[in-house]
């Protein structure tokens, strides 16, 4: 298995706060992403990045910032938490751009 | 830009039947094509995958052929298991695009 590591997996969390979701990958991958899954809508790509400090929004991105300071950490941040971020939050990596991605176990958010 | 569209589910199959999973797509380009499964609460995992027209992708006796004169990657299984119940998602990585793009998945339950 990719070594991918989701933190926290689990976390319910208040409207209003900020929260930031840990990715942390041992692979030396050059790209790294974020998605989303709800029912009804499969995964959706919230950011990515492709290298240090290189990030690019996804189609989701509204409500979302990233940080990718060193090449094994991609942050996700939701800067006020809202309901309709209640969800579960899946991090990937590739090595390219145009190979298949290795994902982590998920965190699932409750925003209350 | 870039879309899959998968037969909606849930499927519900019998242990040793056959199983097909539709799977078309939309994209500009030569894209890649992929299988991924979710097993219940945990993330996802690459099942197969196909790079170039007429590939066929197998992996624990998975099938998909990637036909570009229909747009298609449709999964199939000779004879499902008990433990191949999941959720199945088709996706596609196409041209330029850094990032996979997603069908909607299907859940797939096999009875004993």
């Amino acid at each position: 298995d990719a070594g991918i590591t989701q933190s926290p997996r689990h976390k319910v969390t208040e409207t209003g706060t900020p929260v930031t979701l840990r990715c942390h990958q041992t692979e030396n991958h050059r790209y790294m992403y974020w998605y989303r899954q709800d029912p009804g809508h499969g995964l959706r790509l919230i950011h990515y990045s492709y290298g240090v400090k290189d990030t690019d929004k996804g189609e989701v991105s509204d409500g979302y910032s990233v940080s990718r300071s060193k090449t094994e950490d991609f942050l996700l941040t939701l800067e006020s938490a809202t309901s309709s971020q209640t969800s579960v939050y899946f991090c990937a990596i590739s090595q390219q751009g145009d190979t298949e991605a290795f994902f982590g176990q998920g965190t699932r958010l409750t925003v209350v | 830009g870039n879309s899959v569209t998968q037969m909606e589910g849930p499927v519900t199959l019998s242990e040793e039947a056959f199983l097909t999973i539709n799977c078309t797509y939309t994209a500009t380009g030569y894209p890649s094509l992929f299988w991924y499964v979710q097993y219940p609460g945990e993330g996802l995992q690459l099942l197969l995958k196909a790079t170039k027209a007429d590939d066929k992708g197998s992996n624990k006796g998975f099938e998909a052929t990637y036909r570009k004169e229909t747009t298609s990657f449709h999964l199939e299984k000779g004879s499902v298991q008990v433990s191949d119940s999941a959720v199945y998602f088709c996706a596609l990585r196409g041209g330029s695009a850094r990032q996979l793009t997603f069908g909607s998945g299907t859940q797939l339950t096999v009875l004993p």
